[in-house]
């Protein structure tokens, strides 16, 4: 079974351009999550989706990031424009969406600098 | 929201002795409690999981235990080898959310 895949892998821009960031959930995992790994951090969440629909968007920084799962399947992080503190990883994650006490996986993650 | 500690941040051991790293939480309502392990370069990947209606969950080499009084639980890695060197995490959830520990880079000196 193929795991989470996320795409590019590595992403090097200047400040002030945009960025997008392209994830594939596990099939049929219906909840997929965005994380932000910063260096020596745990991931913290961005935004969760179930199905299409995103059900937690409240550490998302609204003014500059935006995301979307189309069809419930895959789904796009974008930021517009990139900040030198956006450095980081970005991690890709889904779940069957069965409760909560539901397994996450985790796909490898984009990592972002920003110069 | 939830709260969890890891400790230690950094852990040596020699090849073939145990390791254990405890986190603790805040939020009594928290009922799953899963640890992953990130090698350089890579995802998270999860390694083991308990529930709270279990007291100890073993697979192998690797054990975690829950005190759901105390708030704590605690993965422990038993012969450990160098393949076992990564940053392991420890998570609680609450709701649907999962909060994550700073994490413990484990060095296993061959």
């Amino acid at each position: 079974e193929a795991g989470v895949v996320q795409s590019p892998r590595y992403k090097i821009i200047e400040k002030k351009q945009p960025v997008a960031f392209w994830c594939n959930p596990i099939s049929g995992h219906n909840t997929l999550y965005w994380y932000l790994q910063n260096l020596g951090q745990g991931p913290e969440l961005l935004i969760r989706y179930e199905n299409e629909e995103a059900v937690d968007d409240s550490q998302l920084p609204k003014d500059r990031f935006s995301a979307e799962r189309l069809k419930g399947v895959d789904s796009t992080l974008k930021i517009q424009p990139a900040e030198l503190g956006d450095s980081a990883v970005y991690l890709c994650a889904s779940s069957l969406g069965v409760g909560d006490t539901d397994t996450q996986y985790f796909g490898p993650g984009t990592r972002l600098t920003v110069l | 929201g939830e709260n969890v500690e890891q400790h230690p941040s950094t852990l040596s051991v020699q090849e073939g002795d145990s390791a254990v790293i405890k986190c603790t939480y805040s939020d009594s309502a928290s009922n799953y409690f899963p640890w992953y392990k990130q090698e350089l370069g890579k995802g998270p990947q999860l390694i083991i999981d308990i529930r709270s209606n279990v007291g100890e969950k073993k697979d192998q080499r690797i054990a975690v235990t829950l005190n759901k009084t105390a708030k704590h639980f605690s993965l422990h890695i038993t012969e450990t080898q160098p393949e076992d060197s990564a940053v392991y995490f420890c998570a609680a959830t609450f709701g649907n959310q999962f909060y994550f520990g700073t994490g413990t880079s484990l060095t296993v000196i061959p």
